[in-house]
């Protein structure tokens, strides 16, 4: 069963940076997903599209402090130079047979 | 620019009916496929189901059969969402947000609406 999962929360300092991780369910590790970005009290934003083998597709005008990288089941997005608006909730997502979302990380900039 | 936009929050007492727009510009309508997604209060991200608006065959997620309806109106570029017999526990935030396709099947969100808050409450 394909299971999407991310840590609750993560935290990291102004201007430092902070890699979040969504981690495929076991036989899953081909999978690409897409992040994305709800702060508080918005609707979410599509922040990239993340293949298997580390390549990513940013949306419009996302910038260029947030990149993707792969390792074999695991997807990860680092966010470099955390700025105060950077604090959100995280989402991952995948598809295949319907769509599936990750838990979400909640970030705080602290 | 493409844009989704949502019609505004709704108050309804249980038992009654919603219908949430979303109405779609700065791209061709048919060339994207339409979800649906709900957020309960303080929960992560649901996905509802979607509608194909080339051919306006909706498809449901489970747990969203039975009250739940996707419809369109090509044209003016509107999704919609309908929502009956609604119950205090419909209360969430719905997006609608658009997808290509894969496969006949919807491919990553790469935009969304800003979301519709329904609270259902007597």
């Amino acid at each position: 069963q394909l299971v999407l999962t991310q840590s609750p929360s993560a935290s990291a300092s102004l201007g430092a940076s902070v890699k979040l991780t969504c981690t495929l369910s076991s036989g899953h590790s081909s999978y690409a997903i897409a992040w994305h970005q709800q702060q508080p009290e918005k609707g979410p934003r599509y922040l990239m599209k993340l293949n298997s083998d580390g390549s990513h597709s940013k949306g419009d005008g996302i910038p260029d402090r947030f990149s993707g990288s792969s390792s074999g089941a695991e997807r990860y997005l680092t966010i470099s130079s955390l700025q105060s608006e950077d604090e959100a909730d995280y989402y991952c997502q995948t598809w295949g047979t319907g769509i599936l979302f990750g838990g979400g990380t909640k970030l705080t900039v602290l | 620019q493409v844009q989704l936009v949502q019609s505004g929050s709704e108050l309804k007492k249980p038992g009654a009916s919603v219908k949430v727009s979303c109405k779609a510009s700065g791209y061709t309508f048919t060339s994207y496929a339409m979800n649906w997604v709900r957020q309960a209060p303080g929960q992560g991200l649901e996905w509802m189901g979607w509608i194909n608006t080339n051919t306006g065959n909706p498809t449901y997620a489970q747990g969203f059969t039975g009250r739940f309806v996707f419809s369109l109106d090509t044209s003016v570029s509107t999704a919609y969402l309908q929502i009956s017999s609604l119950k205090a526990e419909d209360t969430a935030v719905y997006y609608c947000a658009r997808s290509r396709t894969i496969g006949y099947e919807p491919y990553y969100f790469d935009y969304w609406g800003q979301g519709t808050l329904v609270t259902v409450s007597s």
